[in-house]
């Protein structure tokens, strides 16, 4: 069984500072990550994708991939009490021309004003 | 923005009934996708469907699942007979294409969920 796994938390961050938030998978042939934020009750909304060893930045969220460690990371700079709320890491796997996302079981934020 | 739209929000029925999650994935979208999330657990896979057939379904996905997509806007989950096991949110969610096409990495967008309640 293909597994994604995070810190449940709760993450509790002071207004302005970075937040944290980290993932692992065992897929070694996995390709496309993502993560997803989820507020009490609504639906996944897609935050950011990585595909590339690295980092990649967009606004106040940088994500960060190591494939040789498995490891998936997604900072939030500058942390605001909107971004309280559950984040989900995803890692895409495609297997024999089929794809879905397998998630984790999420990170909760909460950011203190 | 195009969005991927889903009804009903809330849908209450009796244990043992039949229920339609009907779903409007994006327009120019060709893969398809239900999940569901139990109230305090993650997300989980049932299906995807693409080129009209299922590509893969989960452990899941029995045969009191079924998906349909009758025309060509909608797309289906139908549940023959509930159990209370399956109470739940349903998401559906729809990318462009695959990974293998390269066009595009697989990104999945969700419709806001339906809150499935067996009772």
């Amino acid at each position: 069984q293909k597994e994604v796994e995070q810190n449940s938390g709760p993450l509790s961050v002071p207004e302005g500072a970075i937040a944290s938030l980290n993932c692992t998978y065992s897929d070694r042939g996995s390709q496309s990550f993502f993560w997803y934020r989820q507020y009490s009750g609504k639906s996944p909304e897609l935050i950011m994708f990585i595909y590339s060893n690295g980092d990649k930045e967009d606004g106040r969220f940088t994500a960060q991939l190591n494939k040789a460690s498995q490891y998936v990371s997604l900072l939030i700079r500058d942390s605001q009490p909107s971004d309280s709320a559950t984040y989900l890491c995803a890692v895409n796997q495609s297997w024999g021309g089929s794809e879905k996302l397998v998630f984790g079981k999420g990170t909760k934020l909460t950011v203190n004003p | 923005e195009p969005e991927v739209t889903q009804t009903p929000s809330h849908q209450v029925t009796q244990m043992g009934q039949e229920v339609i999650l009907r779903c409007v994935p994006i327009s120019n979208h060709l893969y398809f996708y239900w999940y569901r999330q139990i109230l305090g657990q993650k997300v989980e896979f049932l299906v995807s469907f693409y080129n009209n057939e299922i590509s893969e379904k989960s452990e899941i996905f029995d045969d009191q699942f079924s998906v349909e997509r009758p025309d060509g806007s909608n797309f289906t989950l139908k549940i023959r007979s509930t159990k209370l096991e399956d109470s739940a949110m349903y998401f559906c969610a729809s990318s462009v294409s695959p990974t293998w096409s390269r066009i595009t990495k697989n990104i999945q967008y969700f419709g806001a969920g339906t809150r499935l309640s067996v009772l």
